[in-house]
């Protein structure tokens, strides 16, 4: 099937670290992303990965690929107010390399 | 400085009235993508062009036309909008089909 999929939600404390998960089902996906939405914008580009890496580290996000389970993980260290958004999930598929799939979204929230 | 423009940030049309929606990059990238996203779900892939070639989707309705008359800018015609199109535009670009695409803020398409 086409599906990305992520849980809806996740509720954290600020000062926390969030993960965020994502299973995808093409093993052909050449590029994994990690997108972020704040209310009435675009999706903003986080991070991604190539599919022949199994992690990648900016900053306070890491990204882990486990691509015999084709699972992907974000993780955000010392969660802040601000990174209250839906982050969404999205694989590149080759071959018809256009195709980009994104998973539903996982909305965090971040607690004072 | 904005790299992927769109205009207007909120449109509002009468049910069955034509509206136009406006996408313009300075990126100079060659591919320009529409995306239509309703509320809690996966942005869906209207239609794309990869410099003047125009590739539909095929569950995209024959409602959704698009133009892009240079490289600079792409345009969104819904020729008679009805209630179920009343959802978020997102325009994206990327250098080519195997790139990563950057997106847009969005336009916030409502239908009276």
């Amino acid at each position: 099937g086409e599906d990305v999929e992520q849980s809806l939600f996740l509720s954290v404390r600020e000062g926390d670290s969030s993960v965020i998960n994502c299973t995808y089902t093409d093993s052909s996906s050449t590029y994994l992303y990690w997108y972020k939405q704040e209310p009435g914008a675009g999706l903003q580009l986080l991070t991604y990965i190539f599919s022949n890496m199994d992690m990648k580290q900016d900053q306070r996000l890491t990204v882990l690929l486990n691509k015999k389970d084709k699972h992907l993980s974000l993780r955000i260290a010392d969660t802040q107010t601000g990174d209250s958004a839906i982050y969404f999930c999205a694989e590149r598929r080759a071959p018809g390399g256009f195709k980009t799939i994104f998973g539903a979204g996982t909305r965090l929230f971040v607690k004072a | 400085d904005a790299m992927v423009i769109q205009n207007p940030r909120y449109q509002v049309t009468q049910f069955g009235k034509p509206v136009t929606l406006s996408c313009s990059q300075t990126l100079n990238h060659n591919v320009m993508y529409w995306y239509q996203q309703k509320s809690s779900q996966a942005p869906k892939l209207l239609f794309h062009y990869y410099d003047k070639d125009f590739n539909n989707e095929a569950d995209t309705p024959d409602n959704f036309q698009s133009r892009r008359p240079n490289t600079s800018f792409c345009f969104l015609d819904i020729r008679s909008p009805g209630l179920g199109d009343a959802a978020m535009y997102l325009c994206a670009t990327s250098r080519r089909d195997t790139d990563t695409q950057y997106f847009g803020p969005g336009t916030r398409l409502t239908v009276l």
